[in-house]
């Protein structure tokens, strides 16, 4: 299947710094991808999503001048969490679908935490 | 408003024997359904798709229903061993984004040896 490569793994930074993770599709284009966040025992939450050469559609209650989205090339996605705080902490998670499938491919993971 | 529900409750099992997982939705008409896997700490894995003229559908140990008229899948491991410990969530498309993948709650699996 397709692969979704994410970095870094684990970030530990400290409040009031900002925070740049990747999601590059590796094997395939991806007009669009999604970003999510999880907090522990529970399920995915959709944050936004990314859209290549346009701006990222945000879900409500979701800040978009605190968790910046670019998606500059078909295959890569940035997700920036400025000024970070503890209450930001969690576990940060991006996909695509290729569009030749239905399923999604995700990336392996961010964990962020703020100290 | 759309829900997808699953027990949120952690099904623990013996080895050998048959698990299975429920999901339910409401709200929503979709043409298929999807089971990932996700272990801790890391970002799911794609198991199944089911669509909606498909009753059932496999794949080696997996077996995945669709009722749309009941508006639940179940979602069922045979001869279950302890690697197949694990979260599995269902997920629908939400239609009201382009490609935008809505999971439910998860449900821990924890099989003994």
């Amino acid at each position: 299947g397709a692969v979704v490569s994410q970095h870094p793994s684990w970030v530990i930074c400290k409040s009031g710094t900002s925070v740049k993770i990747e999601c590059r599709s590796l094997d395939f284009q991806a007009t669009t991808m999604f970003w999510y966040r999880q907090f522990p025992k529970q399920s995915l939450m959709l944050m936004a999503t990314s859209n290549e050469g346009s701006k990222a559609t945000y879900e409500q209650g979701v800040e978009k001048d605190k968790f910046l989205i670019n998606h500059a090339s078909l295959t890569l996605s940035t997700l920036t969490v400025t000024s970070a705080h503890p209450e930001d902490s969690s576990f940060y998670i991006c996909s695509a679908r290729d569009l030749g499938g239905n399923e999604a491919f995700f990336g392996q993971g961010t964990r962020l935490t703020v100290v | 408003s759309q829900k997808i529900e699953q027990n949120s409750e952690a099904l623990n099992i013996q080895e050998g024997k048959t698990a299975t997982l429920t999901c339910n939705y409401t709200n929503y008409s979709p043409a298929y359904l999807q089971w990932y896997r996700q272990d801790p700490g890391r970002g799911p894995v794609f198991l199944l798709l089911i669509r909606e003229n498909e009753k059932e559908k496999r794949k080696e140990r997996l077996k995945v229903t669709f009722d749309t008229t009941l508006k639940q899948s179940l979602f069922h491991i045979t001869a279950s061993q302890p690697a197949d410990s694990a979260t599995y969530l269902c997920a629908l498309d939400d239609p009201t984004g382009f490609q935008k993948l809505v999971f439910g709650t998860g449900t821990r699996l924890l099989v003994s040896p």
